[in-house]
Formats: structure tokens, C-alpha cells, sequence
């Protein structure tokens, strides 16, 4: 089965830019995740959607970043204005069906904020 | 907060097994460990996970201790391809795969050298 597809693979913006990351989930999986991961540390989540719904943006800097899932499968993540500190990987997750299912990650977007 | 202990860093001849520790003193009867590694530059890998029995698939095997308060990612052949940050995670499986479940850490650097 294919993998989760994101893009850009990278991308470097000034602060107080806007940038926009995209996510194609695995086919069939409902619920898809964006991580941000900082170097050197393990990958925090920052939003969770069912479908087209959010679970879980308790992490989520709502001043600044918004995602949206519109029709249940593609997701759009966005950071504006992006600061100094949003330099980071941001990736994207899903999982199928089961309780037990495990997180499935795309390789990332690398952002870099100057 | 991370509920697992991993070595740091660990180093592994090529051809030989890879032992990777993890320590979850503190997990619950219904909670599953899952392993994932990254390699640089890509979005972290699923490996394997269990409950209380020994599994194993095409990548890896897992060995949970009987008390489950330790278990042991075992990569049987390690190859330079191998050399990546491996994470230990327990969770307990929820009707919606909760992103916040899957807590990473710093995981273990696992070198493997020709």
C-alpha cells in the first residue's frame, strides 16, 4: 500500500512568512495526526483528526497555526506568521481501523524559519 | 510525560544481533508496547508491538519480560542500514487512536558499524 505523501520535503521562508504543508494520508485510514518534531527530540503532537473532525489540538498554537482536513482524507497544515522557534520537521501520521492500530508517518516537511 | 527508560546510545557490529533495552516499570495490565525507529531525514518507521507474549515479524522481534516492566527490540542481523533512533512506547489502545498515547522521547541512537 502506498504511504503517507507530504509536501514540500523542505522549505525555508523568513519570519513573519506564512507557509503551508500538505498531507495524503494512507487510503482508508480515518484518523490522521500532525506532529512537530524539534531537533534533537522525539516528534510532539500538535493536532488529531477523526474524518474531517479535530480529537485533540490541546498542543496546537492557535495564534498562529491552523490545519484543516476538509473532506475527511488530504490535510493542509499552516504556520502564520511563522517565527524563529517553528523551525522544525513537521510530520504527518495515520492509522487505521483498530485499537491497536499503530501510527503510520510520512517522511516530513523540514522547515526552516531565518 | 515519557513512562519508559532507553540507553542513550548503543553501538552494534554489522552482522551481529542488536539488543535494544527499554525499561516501563510502571505499565498497566492493558498497555501495549509499540517500537519505532527513524533513520535521518525520514519520518519514524513502525517496527513491531505486543501485549505480554513475544512477537516477531519480517523486521524485528520483540521480547516483553514476564512482569512486562522491561522488554527488548532484538534486530537479529544488524545491517549499516539499521543505524537509526529507535523509540519504545507504551499506550493503551483506545476506541480513537489518541496521538498524545504515542509519547516518544529521546529514544536510543543505534549505531551499527562495519
Amino acid at each position: 500500500e502506498a504511504g503517507v505523501a507530504q509536501s514540500p520535503r523542505y522549505k525555508i521562508i523568513e519570519k513573519r512568512q506564512s507557509v503551508a504543508f500538505w498531507c495524503n494520508p494512507i487510503s482508508g485510514h480515518a484518523t490522521l495526526y500532525w506532529y512537530q518534531q524539534i531537533l534533537g527530540q522525539g516528534p510532539k503532537l500538535l493536532i488529531q483528526f477523526q474524518n474531517n473532525g479535530v480529537v485533540d489540538d490541546s498542543q496546537l498554537p492557535k495564534d498562529r497555526f491552523s490545519a484543516e482536513r476538509l473532506k475527511g482524507v488530504d490535510s493542509t497544515l499552516k504556520i502564520q506568521p511563522a517565527k524563529l522557534e517553528d523551525s522544525a520537521v513537521y510530520l504527518c501520521a495515520s492509522s487505521g481501523p483498530f485499537r491497536v492500530s499503530p501510527l503510520h508517518f510520512g517522511n516530513g516537511t523540514r522547515l526552516t524559519v531565518t | 510525560d515519557a513512562k519508559t527508560t532507553q540507553p542513550p546510545s548503543m553501538d552494534c557490529a554489522e552482522g551481529r544481533a542488536a539488543n535494544l533495552p527499554c525499561n516501563h516499570s510502571t505499565i498497566s495490565g492493558n498497555e501495549y508496547v509499540y517500537w519505532y525507529r527513524q533513520i535521518h531525514s525520514q519520518g519514524p518507521q513502525y517496527i513491531i508491538h505486543g501485549l505480554k507474549n513475544n512477537e516477531t515479524n519480517e523486521m524485528a522481534s520483540l521480547i516483553i519480560t514476564e512482569d512486562r516492566k522491561s522488554s527488548t527490540l532484538i534486530l537479529p542481523h544488524a545491517t549499516l542500514r539499521d543505524t537509526a533512533v529507535y523509540y519504545c512506547i507504551v499506550r493503551v489502545p483506545s476506541e480513537v487512536n489518541t496521538g498524545n498515547q504515542f509519547y516518544f522521547g529521546t529514544g536510543t541512537s543505534l549505531t551499527v558499524i562495519p
